[in-house]
């Protein structure tokens, strides 16, 4: 079955980087997209970026300057780095598979890991 | 990026009862609206899509109807499971935008 599961520092200090592992299973990185999105404690939900099938990305405006998004195809894992951390980044960080348009639509996010807790503390 | 302002923002309703969270966009996103359900502790899943297409295995008490900006999620005869946080969603433009949620409970 479909899974994604993130993992990753729970504890990151401030202006220092966050790595985040996305490892699925159930399906291909060539065949779907995959998205990064974020949700601060007891607030709401923000799309961080994608990586597309072909491998090109696409990332939200206020982040794309501190993100990047990549992936390793043969070991399926999608890969988020996010430098200058600051305490406004503590957040739950979700892995989640994005449609491409034939059945779920573009940007719809039919299947979620369980989330990786990232503090952003010294 | 496109709005989306939801309302109300909590929620308390009986077992058994019908209630219905509005979602208004900033623009025209042309049905493209998905609602996700969010259970205490878990990370969000999708109910509905394209605003009133049912996912695989959702219970057919959830319906979802609007267009244009505004768009509502219905669920009828509430169920003690159903207790989790709502959140509505534009896949029109990029990029993808989410409304703040509303926080369902029961009374």
């Amino acid at each position: 079955q479909v899974q994604l599961k993130e993992s990753g520092p729970g504890l990151v200090q401030p202006s220092q980087t966050l790595s985040l592992t996305c490892t699925v299973s159930g399906f291909s990185l060539t065949s779907y997209h995959v998205s990064w999105v974020r949700q601060p404690p007891g607030k709401g939900l923000e799309w961080m970026g994608v990586i597309w099938t072909g491998g090109s990305t696409a990332y939200n405006s206020l982040l794309k300057s501190r993100l990047s998004i990549s992936r390793d195809t043969s070991k399926s894992q999608v890969f988020l780095k996010m430098n200058s951390l600051q305490t406004e980044d503590t957040a739950t960080y979700y892995c989640a598979r994005v449609g491409d348009g034939t059945y779920y639509p573009l940007y719809v996010m039919d299947a979620w890991g369980q989330g990786a807790s990232v503090t952003v503390s010294s | 990026d496109i709005q989306m302002t939801q309302s109300p923002a909590s929620l308390s309703a009986s077992l058994g009862e019908t209630v219905t969270i509005e979602c208004l966009a900033s623009e025209d996103i042309y049905s493209n609206l998905a609602w996700y359900q969010q259970k205490p502790g878990k990370s969000p899943q999708l109910l509905i899509y394209y605003a009133n297409s049912l996912n695989d295995g959702v219970p057919s008490r959830f319906s979802g109807s609007g267009s244009g900006t505004q768009y509502s999620l219905k669920i009828n005869s509430l169920q003690s499971e159903d207790v989790s946080i709502y959140f509505c969603q534009q896949n029109y433009d990029s990029p993808p935008t989410f409304g703040a949620g509303t926080k369902l409970e029961l009374k």
